[in-house]
């Protein structure tokens, strides 16, 4: 069955530490991939996307992920957490075989220390 | 540009009422999406729209909620009668469709938060 994993629940990082927040999917092909931010009584940001390529993606503020084909993995990554960056974070999975088809993983709550 | 706008933002109804959710999509976003999103948990799909007809509505309890999309641009989910299970957050999406490739990037409304009593 097809499925998109993030394994933690909640991560907390001091400001100006890195972060790095995991997803693994199982497809029978590689997907297409994103992560989006989602702020308190928002609607979700894309951060950034992977169709294909360069495994390693630049997005918005400051966020990068890598595709590991061999991993089943997209992380995203950012060097160095600014307050603002506080948020909910969801991984994103839409199959490459079944056009219109989306699924996202359960999300992983960041929260920033000082 | 204008992205999706979704409204009301809060509704708060006692269950057996029924309630109904607008989304206005991007314009030139043939495809919409509905999404049913629980606290804590990724957003799930209800409903997914080509222009006005309804591709995947495999998700959605029938018995209770609808949707439309008549005239292919902004849609309406309803849900009648509400039950306190349906207390969440209904988010609305839009991508290009087809046109745009097979990336199927989403852009996502506010949400409308719905309080059952």
């Amino acid at each position: 069955a097809q499925s998109v994993t993030q394994p933690d629940i909640h991560i907390t990082v001091s400001e100006g530490a890195s972060l790095e927040l995991r997803c693994n999917y199982s497809y029978g092909a590689t997907p297409y991939l994103f992560w989006y931010v989602q702020s308190p009584g928002q609607g979700l940001q894309l951060l950034l996307k992977y169709f294909s390529g360069d495994t390693l993606v630049q997005g918005i503020k400051g966020f990068e992920a890598e595709f590991k084909r061999s991993q089943s993995s997209f992380n995203l990554r950012k060097p160095s957490v600014h307050w603002s960056d506080a948020a909910e974070y969801f991984c994103a999975v839409a199959s490459t075989d079944s056009w219109g088809k989306f699924q996202f993983g359960a999300g992983t709550q960041v929260v920033v220390t000082p | 540009e204008a992205g999706v706008v979704q409204s009301p933002r809060y509704k708060i109804i006692e269950k057996k009422q029924p309630v109904a959710f607008w989304c206005n999509p991007i314009s030139g976003h043939n495809t919409l999406y509905w999404y049913l999103q629980n606290l804590g948990q990724g957003p799930e799909l209800l409903i997914r729209y080509e222009n006005e007809e309804a591709v995947d509505d495999s998700q959605l309890p029938k018995d209770r909620f609808s949707a439309e999309r008549l005239k292919g641009v902004d849609s309406t989910l309803k849900i009648q009668p509400a039950e306190l299970g349906d207390s969440a957050v209904y988010l609305c999406a839009s991508s290009l469709g087809l046109a745009g490739g097979n990336s199927n990037e989403q852009f996502f409304g506010p949400g409308t938060r719905l309080t059952v009593l």
